[in-house]
This record gives structure tokens, C-alpha cells and sequence, in this order.
């Protein structure tokens, strides 16, 4: 299977413990972004990579989540504290920029982590 | 700030019908708009890309037109079936970042 991957597809946990997921984008894709999913809405954008570098965050993206992405190939978020609040599906997806000749940009997402926090 | 809408939030058809979903958005600096599927639990799958330079898309039953002056995108998909029961989801990524922002979804149920 050559799509993006996630690890854990579930994860329970109890208020306040920390917990970390990994993303494996698609090989060649240069861009990885998270997402963060609640019931019934649209995913929200959390952050974004370009190789290596952490380009854009969210302000959705409190100091309690941290994003690495540190060999510009897979990337983890981890969330400290977690809270009740903080119950979601994750989701991360990836794309290949090019360059300005080729735009498109098209994002693959993963099959996400669902976080419940108890 | 980018506001993307999705109407009707739920639809119910029966198989074989043509059916249109509707995605609005209030900014139309946009970059590209990309529709996407969703079953329950699982991620997205990318449906069609439409660059801010051009009109629609179309993919086997699948047809997606933009309007990008009246910040207007509709997904037309033909001759419908149970299997294109899902949550069909719409979001658009601006041209000044990569927040792309995502629509509530139309959950589309196809009745045999």
C-alpha cells in the first residue's frame, strides 16, 4: 500500500496523560499537514511541513501539541495534558509541490487516529 | 476569514438519480477547491481538484464546476448508487497559506 499511513488507528487514554502519532506520507510527497476532525464537521487544519520545516500553525494549535517532522519523511504529534476537549480524529495527509510550473498540490489523506480522552 | 458552507447538510436519493451538492465559500482568493469523500470512521479520499483557473473537473460520474467571482462550487454526480453513500466534503485552500478550510459535508445516502 503506497497511500498515507497512520499509527494508532485508536487511541484511549485518560485526561492528562500524553500521547504521540505518527504519519507516514506518501514517499515522494514533499508536504505533510495534520488536521484535526470532530463529529459531525469538517476537518480543521493544525499545521504543515515542507521537508523538514514547520511552515504554517494553527492557532488552533496550542503549546500542549508539538509537530516534528524531523528526517522530512514521517511526522509525529504529540499532545501533553491531553483534555477531554482534545477528542478527535487526527488526520494527516500529504502532497507534492513541484513548483510554480506544477500547482496542483493535490492532498491524500491517511485513515486518521481517532483520540478519545477519558 | 474564509467561510466554506455545504447544502443541504443531508440528502436522500433513490438509486440511479442525478443529484447536485452545493459548497459556497465567502473568499474568493482561493487557490484551488478540492472535493472529497468520507465514509463513517475512516479518512478522506480526493475526489477532484479544481485550480482557480478553471471552470470544473470531471472524473467517470463525477463532474465538479467552479465559480470562483461568485464563490460557488457544485458536485454533480450521475446515475447514483448505494455505494456513493457517503459524506461528501468540499475545502479550499486560499492563496496567501495553506489553511485549507473544509465545509460541514453533505451526507449523501443512495437507497437501493
Amino acid at each position: 500500500d503506497t497511500g498515507v499511513s497512520q499509527d494508532p488507528r485508536h487511541k484511549i487514554t485518560k485526561r492528562g496523560q500524553n500521547v504521540t502519532f505518527r504519519c507516514d506520507p506518501i514517499s515522494e510527497h514533499n508536504r505533510l499537514y495534520w488536521y484535526r476532525q470532530t463529529l459531525g464537521q469538517g476537518p480543521e487544519f493544525l499545521t504543515y511541513f515542507q521537508n523538514e520545516a514547520q511552515l504554517e500553525k494553527s492557532r488552533l494549535l496550542s503549546d500542549r501539541f508539538s509537530a516534528e517532522r524531523p528526517k522530512g519523511s514521517f511526522s509525529t504529534l504529540e499532545i501533553q495534558r491531553t483534555e477531554q476537549g482534545d477528542s478527535a480524529m487526527y488526520l494527516c495527509a500529504s502532497s507534492l509541490k513541484r513548483g510554480p510550473v506544477y500547482p496542483y498540490n493535490e492532498q491524500f489523506f491517511g485513515p486518521g487516529t481517532r483520540l478519545t480522552v477519558l | 476569514k474564509q467561510e466554506v458552507t455545504q447544502i443541504p447538510a443531508a440528502l436522500s436519493v433513490p438509486e440511479g438519480e442525478n443529484l447536485v451538492l452545493n459548497c459556497s465559500f465567502t473568499d474568493s482568493a482561493i487557490y484551488n477547491l478540492q472535493w472529497f469523500r468520507q465514509d463513517p470512521g475512516k479518512g478522506l479520499t480526493s475526489l477532484l481538484l479544481i485550480q482557480s483557473s478553471q471552470r470544473e473537473q470531471t472524473s467517470g460520474r463525477l463532474n465538479a464546476s467552479l465559480d470562483k467571482s461568485s464563490g460557488r462550487s457544485t458536485l454533480y454526480i450521475a446515475a447514483s448508487q448505494p455505494g456513493d453513500s457517503a459524506t461528501y466534503l468540499c475545502a479550499v485552500r486560499p492563496v496567501y497559506n495553506n489553511d485549507m478550510r473544509f465545509g460541514a459535508g453533505t451526507r449523501l445516502t443512495v437507497k437501493p
